[in-house]
Parts: C-alpha cells; sequence; structure tokens
C-alpha cells in the first residue's frame, strides 16, 4: 500500500494567496483527518471526516480555513488568504474504522511557508 | 492551560540507557492513551496504544498509564541510536475517540 500521499510536499506562496493542500488517503480507510504542526503549538487537530462527512471542524483556526472531501479518495484544506503565521507543516492522517480510536496513519506532511 | 502537557526537551541519553517520557493531563475524560513516534521531516507513526489505567509492554517499549494522577508514561529500555525521533503522546475521550489531543512531543536523542 502506498500509504497516505499528500501534495504538495513544499509550498511557499506569498501573503494573501490561495493555498490548497491535497490529500489521498489509505483505501479502504472512512476517517480522515487534517492537523496543523507547529514549535509553539506542536500537532493540532483542525477538522475530521467520517465517510466523507466532516464530523468536527471545531479546530480549524478562523473562516479563512475551509476542508473538503469530495469522495472517498481525495480531501483539500485550503486557506484564503494566507497569513505569515499559517506558515506549518500540515498532516493529513486517515484510519479505517470511524467512531474508535484506531490507529490514525499520517501521511508525510507538507511544509508551508508564507511569507 | 493546555490540556496535555509534556516537556519538549531536548532529551540525550547514551546507547543502553533507560529512557523514561512523560505527560501529564487535565481532562479526567480521557480513557485512551497512545503515544507516537516522529522521525525528522516524517508524519508520526502509532508505537503502542493503552485503554484506561495499567501497563503495556511490547518488546523494549512499556507504557503506563496512572488515571488518578493524571500521568502517563513510555519506558524505552537498551535504547538504541534509531531510537532517537521526536515522541508524542496523545489521549481522546470515549465520547470522542477519533479526536486525539496531542502533547507538545519530545525531542530524544541516543547517542552511540
Amino acid at each position: 500500500d502506498a500509504g497516505v500521499i499528500q501534495s504538495p510536499r513544499h509550498e511557499v506562496t506569498e501573503m494573501g494567496q490561495e493555498v490548497t493542500l491535497r490529500c489521498k488517503p489509505i483505501s479502504g480507510h472512512n476517517s480522515l483527518f487534517w492537523y496543523r504542526q507547529t514549535m509553539m503549538r506542536g500537532l493540532e487537530l483542525l477538522i475530521y471526516f467520517n465517510n466523507n462527512v466532516p464530523i468536527d471542524d471545531s479546530g480549524m483556526p478562523e473562516d479563512r480555513f475551509s476542508a473538503k472531501m469530495p469522495n472517498a479518495s481525495f480531501s483539500t484544506l485550503k486557506i484564503q488568504p494566507s497569513e505569515p503565521r499559517d506558515s506549518a507543516v500540515y498532516f493529513c492522517a486517515s484510519s479505517s474504522r470511524s467512531g474508535s480510536p484506531n490507529e490514525q496513519f499520517f501521511g508525510p506532511g507538507t511544509r508551508l511557508t508564507v511569507l | 492551560q493546555k490540556e496535555v502537557e509534556q516537556d519538549p526537551g531536548p532529551l540525550s541519553v547514551p546507547e543502553g540507557a533507560i529512557v523514561s517520557l512523560n505527560c501529564t493531563y487535565s481532562n479526567s475524560a480521557f480513557q485512551y492513551f497512545m503515544w507516537y513516534r516522529q522521525y525528522s521531516r516524517k508524519g508520526p507513526e502509532l508505537l503502542m496504544y493503552t485503554y484506561s489505567s495499567g501497563n503495556k509492554e511490547d518488546g523494549r517499549f512499556t507504557a503506563q498509564v496512572d488515571k488518578s494522577s493524571k500521568y502517563i508514561s513510555l519506558f524505552i529500555r537498551d535504547s538504541q541510536p534509531s531510537d532517537s525521533a521526536t515522541y508524542l503522546c496523545a489521549m481522546s475521550a470515549v465520547g470522542g475517540a477519533q479526536k486525539l489531543v496531542f502533547g507538545q512531543g519530545t525531542r530524544l536523542t541516543i547517542n552511540p
């Protein structure tokens, strides 16, 4: 299995630009999670989906952030407009059983730098 | 105050030493406790998982949960240079088992 796939791996953009991060979960997994990791705040859950439906988006910092999961094999996290404080590593993770604390498999992350 | 507190280190020990990593938490609803390991520029991977209180052993790794003290530990015996990584504790409550709350992570280096 290829594992969780994220793209791009690195993104450098200027303040005010729109940023779209992409994730392909492990085939057969029905839960998908978006996290953000910074030195100051550590690893924080932004939003998660079960069976393509958003369950909890309380970690999404502002309205500038939005996430979608149009089908079981694809999700996006969009930041519009981006700000320098959004600079972080964004991880996508998936797991195989909604509603349980099953192991979450993380992707390699997208390192975002907003200038 | 954060729900989960973890000393970020860094922690540096010689090869073969016993390593103790710890987290404290404030939410008494937490029932699921996990340790993830994260190598540099990689995503975290699950190392150990325990439910409620008690101990769990897997090879050189032992996880302990003390719910009365709201304190969890990970012990690594006979530490190896390949154990050098950041270790993150994570926990969740029964009502939101998928919603993991992570500690800051402790950066560990094992010196040959």
